[in-house]
């Protein structure tokens, strides 16, 4: 099946920016999500990327090189609130979630 | 109120118990889905529905049934609960143009 692979755990002082790889296989790849979950709650829609390039929502941009089979998602002016779990997902003929990579936000 | 519905919440139950969880859904999407999570896995889609005739395993179906009693409305049933499928279940909708999700708050599961 295909691979989702990111980091497991990240920390980031508050005010700072972290930035969250992800890769995946390319072969019929044809988008790729990031969610953010935080503990206990359900995931919540954060970007979804289908072209080579960055995205920028606010504090939250995300990236996309398809020929490279990577994305990133930035964080930047962190809160935080912004300590939780962020999910790659990405669509072939199905979506797949990578196992999510724990940030912690430290004062 | 909340566009994607689960009951119950939480649940505790004893191995061998029949158990039903429930999904409701006002987005008026026609997909919907099921998904459990686990520590460390991520998350895993046990089945999913395209339209109301229509039933797909998901990666992980086994000991586990569902029922699309309507657009907006997803079973999935545990017809002999055992301990190792505790875990935390979400049921999801989705954009048919994007496949964004749009997720339920979760059921908590505990089989003892």
């Amino acid at each position: 099946g295909q691979n989702i692979d990111q980091p497991t755990e990240m920390t980031a002082t508050e005010g700072a920016i972290v930035q969250i790889n992800c890769t995946y296989q390319t072969s019929g790849f044809n988008g790729l999500f990031w969610y953010q979950q935080h503990a206990g709650e359900a995931p919540t829609f954060l970007s979804y990327n289908v072209l080579d390039g960055l995205e920028e929502k606010g504090r939250f941009s995300s990236f996309l090189s398809r020929s490279k089979g990577y994305s990133y998602l930035l964080l930047k002016e962190l809160q935080m609130k912004d300590s939780a779990s962020y999910l790659c997902a990405a669509r072939w003929r199905k979506l797949q979630f990578g196992a999510g990579t724990q940030v912690v936000v430290t004062p | 109120d909340a566009d994607v519905t689960q009951t119950p919440r939480n649940r505790i139950t004893k191995t061998g118990k029949r158990i039903m969880l429930e999904c409701s859904q006002t987005k008026g999407h026609d997909r919907m889905y099921w998904y459990r999570q686990d520590p460390g896995l991520g998350l895993r889609l046990i089945y999913y529905s395209f339209d109301v005739k229509d039933i797909n395993k998901g990666e992980i179906s086994d000991g586990y049934s569902v029922s699309r009693q309507a657009q907006a409305k997803f079973s999935l049933s545990l017809e002999s609960a055992i301990p190792n499928q505790t875990a935390l279940y979400f049921c999801a909708t989705s954009d048919p143009s994007t496949d964004t999700q749009y997720f339920g708050p979760g059921t908590r599961l505990t089989v003892l």
